[in-house]
């Protein structure tokens, strides 16, 4: 079935540790995000991809980083955990960046720092 | 600044039907996305809107208003599985999505 895979589905890790969220699609879009949802907050960019090999910067990219080496996999890591970085984070993806094209949206990473 | 806002809960009966409202100040405007999130899962695409009026898909419908930054969400004959949160998105200038926090809809019985 066609979509977007996350893993792990859910993570504690203890604070300053490195961790890496894995998103992978095989709808070859070409555009990809990362949102992290926390309560009573929308949905927060914190980076993109719109092509392969290119990556920008979202509404708070500090503390992550992303690469993308290919059209399928945007790897999402955080370099030093701290406990402000515990929520759920979602990948998504596009077909067209630039665009108003829908967004896909993979089925998220609870991720629990203390 | 930008500002996406939207009731935090609204409480509705089966059978009924349920008005959710998003109001918006952005930088620009390449339309207005619905999106539905059941509890622990991934936001789904329910509409797209650019231009003003009322676009209909079943039992879903969804209104523009560009000169009031206003949109809505109509659910009609609600059923007990459209208990979920529903998130209003506004595409900006750049084509980047700014989010309200969603609007928790409880369906009671």
């Amino acid at each position: 079935i066609a979509g977007i895979t996350q893993a792990p589905t859910s993570q504690i890790l203890a604070a300053g540790r490195r961790m890496t969220l894995r998103c992978t699609q095989d709808m070859r879009h070409n555009a990809m995000y990362w949102y992290r949802q926390d309560l009573g907050l929308g949905l927060r960019l914190i980076h993109y991809s719109n092509t392969a090999g290119t990556t920008g910067k979202g509404e708070v990219p500090d503390g992550y980083s992303v690469s993308r080496a290919n059209t399928d996999d945007f790897p999402l890591t955080l370099a030093s955990a701290v406990p402000s970085q515990t929520s759920v984070y979602f990948c998504a993806s596009s077909p067209r960046s630039g665009s108003t094209d829908t967004q896909y949206f993979g089925p998220g990473t609870r991720l629990t720092v203390l | 600044g930008q500002n996406i806002d939207q009731p935090t809960e609204m409480t509705a009966t089966e059978g009924a039907i349920v008005q959710i409202n998003c109001t918006y100040q952005t930088s620009g405007f390449n339309g207005l996305f619905w999106y539905q999130q059941h509890a622990g899962e991934a936001p789904t695409f329910l509409s797209y809107n650019v231009l003003d009026g009322l676009e209909e898909k079943g039992r879903f419908s969804s209104f523009l208003s560009r000169s009031k930054g206003y949109s809505y969400l109509l659910l009609k004959e609600l059923q007990m599985k459209d208990s979920a949160s529903y998130l209003c998105a506004v595409m900006d200038s750049n084509y980047q999505l700014i989010w309200g926090a969603g609007t928790k809809l409880i369906i009671k019985p």
